[in-house]
């Protein structure tokens, strides 16, 4: 059974880097597909991006300029980075795997890590 | 605002039904994407309860079902008991915005 652990620095300043690492048990990394999503305070989910072994990616439109996700397989992890990050960045982090159909853009996430919130701020 | 819109809370008597319901446009659910329903109960991680033409985990109790009509979906809880107190959310594939989207969440409470 696959589960997943994020973790990483719970601040992060404006303008500067974030940076999130999801560890994957029960699974190995070099399958499926791998994916970002979060939750601002008071709002609704908003998916960031996937990642597959291969390195094929897919990202939201409105984070692409600023997101990349890439795999550890030796570690068997992943993780996302999100540059120049404001408050509007402030969030609940969940990393999850993506379940694919093939052929169809019918994707859902099963299952996701606990979460961790990460809040801009200076 | 989220692309998917669902009514903030919801509520319902223990051995009561509730309904659910997950509102699209023509460029998600109304195009044929299916609509995945997620719980979040308090303190914990979002769970998969409905995914493809309500189908559901294997640990998903059949109290849980899902529909969809036109540009909207609805996910209907037969025989509410406390331990369905959580955040739900409904999910789906948007072709204008070229990604996955979610609803804003509903909170359903057992009286």
């Amino acid at each position: 059974q696959v589960q997943l652990q994020e973790s990483g620095p719970g601040l992060v300043k404006p303008s500067e880097t974030l940076s999130l690492t999801c560890t994957v048990s029960g699974g190995s990394v070099s399958t499926y597909y791998w994916s970002w999503i979060r939750q601002p305070p008071g709002k609704g989910l908003e998916w960031i991006g996937y990642m597959y072994n291969h390195g094929g990616s897919k990202y939201n439109p409105s984070l692409k300029s600023r997101v990349s996700i890439s795999l550890d397989i030796s570690r068997n992890q992943f993780s996302l980075t999100m540059n120049s990050v404001t408050a509007a960045d402030t969030a609940v982090y969940y990393c999850a795997k993506e379940v694919v159909v093939p052929g169809s853009m019918d994707h859902w996430f099963d299952p996701w890590g606990q979460g961790i919130l990460v809040t801009v701020s200076s | 605002q989220s692309v998917l819109t669902q009514p903030p809370s919801v509520s319902g008597a223990p051995g009561q039904g509730v309904t659910i319901s997950c509102t699209g446009t023509s460029s998600n659910i109304g195009a044929g994407y299916d609509v995945q329903w997620y719980q979040r109960l308090p303190g914990t991680a979002p769970k998969l309860l409905i995914y493809g033409h309500n189908n559901r985990p294997s640990r998903v109790p059949d109290r849980f079902s899902g529909s969809k009509s036109g540009t909207s979906a609805s996910l209907a809880i037969a025989g509410l008991q406390a331990e369905d107190e959580a955040d739900y959310y409904c999910q789906s594939y948007d072709s204008s915005l070229s990604g996955w989207v979610f609803g804003g969440g509903t909170k359903l409470t057992v009286l």
